[in-house]
C-alpha cells in the first residue's frame, strides 16, 4: 500500500546527542515537510523540500538539519544545538499543487 | 501565507450538526481553503478543500462566504470519532514559484463531542 512512514514511533535520547528521525514515502510525491508539535499546540514547520537535493527552512529551523538525496526519503536530524528537542515530530508529503498533504503517524522524541 | 483565525474550542452533542468557523480576511484570489483534522497522537488527515463554491464529500461540507473572507466546515452528524483538532489553512497555488511552498498550520479548533 502507498503511504508515508515515520520511524521509530517512540525515541529516547540523552541530552547532547544528535538523533535522526526517518521519513519515507512511496507515493512518488515531490514535496515533503517536517513539523514539530508540542503538547496542546499546533504544528510548526521546521523544514520543507519541493524537489530532490533542495530544501528550505521553515519557521523553526534552528537546531535541526535535513537532507533530500532521494525523492522518497527526507530524514530530519535533531542536533545538540536544539535547546528543547522533546516533542512530537510529524512528516508530510504532497504530490500535486491542488491535492492534499499526507501525514505520517509521527515520532515522539524524548530527551532525558 | 495568509493567516486564518479559528475559535480555540467548540463542543457538540453526538448526532447533532457541527459548524466550525474560520476567518481569513486577507485571503487572495488564488488561495485555496483547506481543512485538516488531527486525532489524538496521530498525524493530521485531510478533510476537504475549496476555492469559491461550496464543496461536499463523504466526510463533511465546506461553505465558503461570497466574499471568501470566511468559511465554515460542516459535520452533518457528529460522532464521538469526530472529536479532534480541526485546522483551517490557506494554500496559494502560485506561492514560491514552484507552487508547493510552505504549508502552515495555526492552532486549530479543539472539537469535543458529548455522548
Amino acid at each position: 500500500d502507498g503511504g508515508i512512514t515515520q520511524s521509530p514511533k517512540y525515541l529516547f535520547r540523552k541530552e547532547g546527542q544528535n538523533v535522526t528521525l526517518s521519513c519515507e514515502q512511496n507515493l512518488n510525491h515531490d514535496a515533503m515537510y517536517w513539523y514539530r508539535q508540542d503538547p496542546g499546540q499546533g504544528l510548526r514547520l521546521i523544514y520543507y523540500s519541493q524537489i530532490v537535493n533542495d530544501f528550505q527552512k521553515g519557521d523553526i529551523a534552528e537546531g535541526y538539519s535535513v537532507s533530500r538525496e532521494k525523492k522518497e526519503s527526507f530524514p530530519l536530524t535533531v542536533t545538540s544545538a536544539q535547546k528543547n528537542p522533546t516533542a512530537f515530530y510529524l512528516c508530510a508529503s504532497r504530490g500535486q499543487v491542488f491535492t492534499e498533504a499526507f501525514f505520517g503517524q509521527g515520532t515522539r522524541l524524548t530527551v532525558v | 501565507d495568509a493567516k486564518t483565525t479559528q475559535p480555540n474550542s467548540m463542543e457538540s452533542n453526538e448526532e447533532e450538526p457541527v459548524h466550525l468557523p474560520c476567518n481569513h480576511s486577507t485571503i487572495s484570489g488564488t488561495d485555496y481553503i483547506h481543512w485538516y483534522r488531527q486525532l489524538p497522537s496521530q498525524g493530521p488527515e485531510y478533510v476537504i478543500h475549496g476555492l469559491t463554491s461550496n464543496v461536499n464529500n463523504r466526510m463533511a461540507s465546506l461553505a465558503i462566504a461570497e466574499d471568501r473572507k470566511s468559511s465554515t466546515l460542516i459535520l452533518h452528524r457528529a460522532t464521538l470519532r469526530d472529536a479532534a483538532v480541526y485546522y483551517c489553512i490557506l494554500r496559494d497555488v502560485n506561492a514560491g514559484g514552484t507552487s508547493y511552498g510552505k504549508l502552515t498550520f495555526g492552532q486549530g479548533t479543539i472539537l469535543t463531542v458529548h455522548p
